[in-house]
């Protein structure tokens, strides 16, 4: 069965500073892979994805996020982090196979910044 | 209206009560999703809906009936719960088959079960 670990549960950074969210992986084939943010109260927003090809990819608000096959990795990154970034990241693994494509989510970073 | 609704957004309710959570997608997708999202747990998958056939249930108790009359709808259905139901639950849209797309989330209904 798929998995997904986000092991660091809380991160504070200061404002401006760059910011790295580890998220692994476990997958029997390639993988599907999203990151997605949350506010308190909020539903979830897609910040990127990863469905094939560049394994550098570039999402909404700055962030990106790599791809890593051999360390069965998506860590999501910001260079500089603005207070507005405050709430809940949850990476997620996307089930390939035909007619489900249901998610299998992390349990979450929750990101406060600092002034 | 765009993207996913959900209503309530918020819902109270006894455990001898009955009610429906509803969900529209306006994306013209063709797969819908339950998920629970409790404090001390990930984000569960409860219902899958795919081509307006249920593919999974999950293991999820009798107590949350899922509905889905077409593809643009879906109902949960909730009797009979207990105050550890009281949770976010959310609603997805995606596309499945020739082209993907990623999942698109209502803004969910807080349940609280009293």
């Amino acid at each position: 069965a798929q998995s997904v670990t986000q092991p660091d549960i809380h991160i504070t950074v200061s404002e401006g500073a760059s910011l790295e969210l580890r998220c692994n992986y476990s997958y029997g084939a390639t993988p599907y892979l999203f990151w997605y943010v949350q506010s308190p109260g909020q539903g979830l927003q897609l910040l990127l994805k990863y469905f094939s090809g560049d394994t550098l990819v570039q999402g909404i608000k700055g962030f990106e996020a790599e791809f890593k096959r051999s360390q069965s990795s998506f860590n999501l990154r910001k260079p500089s982090v603005h207070w507005s970034d405050a709430a809940e990241y949850f990476c997620a693994v996307g089930d390939t196979d035909t007619g489900r494509r249901a998610l299998t989510f992390g349990s979450g970073t929750r990101l406060q910044v600092q002034p | 209206e765009t993207g996913v609704t959900q209503t309530p957004r918020h819902l109270v309710m006894g455990m001898t009560n009955k009610k429906s959570l509803k969900c529209e997608q306006h994306l013209g997708h063709n797969a819908m999703y339950w998920y629970k999202q409790s404090a001390k747990k990930p984000l569960e998958l409860m219902f899958v809906y795919s081509l307006e056939e249920r593919v999974e249930n999950n293991s999820v108790p009798s107590r949350f009936s899922p509905e889905c009359p077409n593809s643009s709808h879906l109902f949960l259905h909730l009797h009979t719960l207990q105050p550890e139901d009281s949770a976010l639950y959310l609603c997805a849209s995606s596309q499945v088959g020739v082209r993907d797309t990623e999942a698109f989330f209502g803004q969910g209904t807080r349940l609280t079960v009293v």
